[in-house]
């Protein structure tokens, strides 16, 4: 079966420091990869997606960015955090489908890592 | 935006069934059904979907109206386990994002 990890789990940052998450999946090979923001008391926003390794797609302008450097691992990073970055982050994943989306194409959740910057 | 329209909370008592409601007025003929849920500070946990049929697993059962306008989530019996908030997304292909709104809370009560 498969299985995905996030760490940290929670993080406490100040502004202006570096961000490393870090998410991997087991189980599966050529997932789709994603990363969600959630503020509190709110659904999910689709920060990036990835179809395979080095290919990245953005959907939100900040100052975060992601990087794949392996099948089944999936980065999300900052240079520099400000405090609306704070928020809990969830890393998903689904079956591959060749670069396409696919409607009936189910997204699998993981932990997530709650991260505070003050 | 959220495509779908949700009541805010619901409650139900333990050992009865769950019947939770979505508006998806606007739905497109290949847009999928997705329903989630999460309990706090967890991750979101996929339940069920489906397109134009009733589907059911082990864990609920999806009703979609035949004009494909509104579904209801059914979760048979449900337990204190299950007081979480509860998602109900519609997407489409062509698109990699799940667009999700407020959420049902939904409280068991013993």
């Amino acid at each position: 079966s498969q299985t995905i990890h996030q760490w940290p789990a929670t993080l406490v940052q100040p502004v202006g420091s570096p961000l490393s998450l870090e998410c991997t999946v087991e189980g599966t090979s050529n997932p789709n990869l994603y990363w969600y923001r959630q503020a509190a008391g709110r659904g999910l926003q689709l920060l990036f997606y990835s179809v395979g390794i080095g290919q990245i797609s953005s959907e939100v302008p900040q100052n975060l960015s992601a990087s794949r450097p392996q099948d089944r691992q999936f980065i999300l990073s900052s240079k520099k955090l400000l405090l609306s970055d704070s928020g809990f982050y969830l890393c998903a994943w689904s079956r591959g489908t060749s670069g396409r989306a696919f409607g009936g194409d189910t997204q699998y959740f993981g932990p997530g890592t709650r991260l505070t910057v003050l | 935006d959220a495509k779908t329209t949700q009541p805010t909370s619901m409650d139900c008592a333990e050992g009865r069934a769950a019947n939770l409601p979505c508006n998806h007025s606007t739905i497109s003929g290949n847009e999928y059904v997705y329903w989630y849920r999460q309990i706090h500070s967890q991750g979101p946990q996929y339940i069920i979907h489906g397109l134009k049929n009733n589907e059911t697993n082990e864990m609920a059962s999806l009703i979609i109206t035949e004009d494909r306008k509104s579904s209801t989530l059914i979760l048979p019996h449900a337990t204190l386990r299950d007081t979480a908030v509860y998602y109900c997304i519609v997407r489409g292909d062509s698109n990699y994002q799940l667009i999700w709104g407020a959420g049902t809370k939904l409280i068991i009560k013993p």
